[in-house]
């Protein structure tokens, strides 16, 4: 298996820009977590899947973010629009069985840069 | 406070020698996860504990939910292990993770 894969790696994009993170979980892991990882903050959970379904997006700062899982092969983090705050790297993770599973998995991120 | 306490924030090791990193939380959880980050940025799950102990290869991990602490060993360490290393707690609903800052270990051959 490829693990979980997230694109782009880099993005850079202007203030106001819309952004959209992408990534594709382990086949047959049904759960799927987006983390923000900076240096102020260290790592927050934002939302988190199982079975495409949003089970908590209380982590998710603030309306300017938003994420869809259409099917169980691929989830988007969409910002709208961007600023400066929000450069950090995004994680994408996946597992089977919820976030108490084994074979928790993470993608290897995207840097984003918010100028 | 933080819902969860790493220590310690930095550590330097000679290759060979025995490694703890603490981790202690304030609040109920259901299982508490081990991350490894390397200088690269990739985020591997070392492991997910929620009584007793573990064992992979040279790491071990420990926890006691009376005390609400957690350990990580690392027996014989290489350079190799040079990475941060972070304690995530699952709460008891299952769906909020309390992070801790990490623990940023450099083993010097």
């Amino acid at each position: 298996d490829a693990g979980v894969i997230q694109s782009p790696r880099h993005e850079v994009t202007e203030m106001g820009q819309e952004v959209t993170l992408r990534c594709k979980p382990i086949s047959g892991h049904n759960s799927l977590f987006w983390y923000r990882q900076t240096m102020m903050r260290g790592l927050e959970l934002l939302i988190y899947f199982n079975n495409n379904v949003p089970i908590d997006d209380s982590g998710m700062p603030e309306d300017r973010f938003s994420a869809k899982m259409p099917n169980a092969s691929f989830s988007t983090l969409k910002i709208q629009p961007s600023e400066p705050r929000d450069s950090a790297v995004y994680f994408c993770a996946s597992s089977l069985g919820g976030a108490q599973s084994y074979g928790y998995t993470f993608g290897s991120g995207t840097r984003l840069t918010v100028v | 406070k933080n819902e969860v306490e790493q220590s310690p924030q930095n550590l330097t090791a000679q290759e060979g020698e025995f490694i703890t990193i603490n981790c202690s939380y304030s609040v109920g959880i259901s299982a508490l996860h081990w991350l490894q980050q390397h200088p690269g940025g990739g985020i591997v799950s070392l492991f997910m504990l929620s009584s007793g102990k573990k064992k992979h290869g040279r790491l071990i991990a420990t926890i006691n939910i009376q005390e609400k602490h957690s350990s990580l060993h690392i027996t014989a360490s290489h350079p190799r292990d040079s990475a941060v290393y972070i304690c995530a707690a699952l709460s008891n609903t299952g769906n909020q993770f309390y992070f801790g800052t990490g623990t940023s270990l450099t083993v010097i051959p």
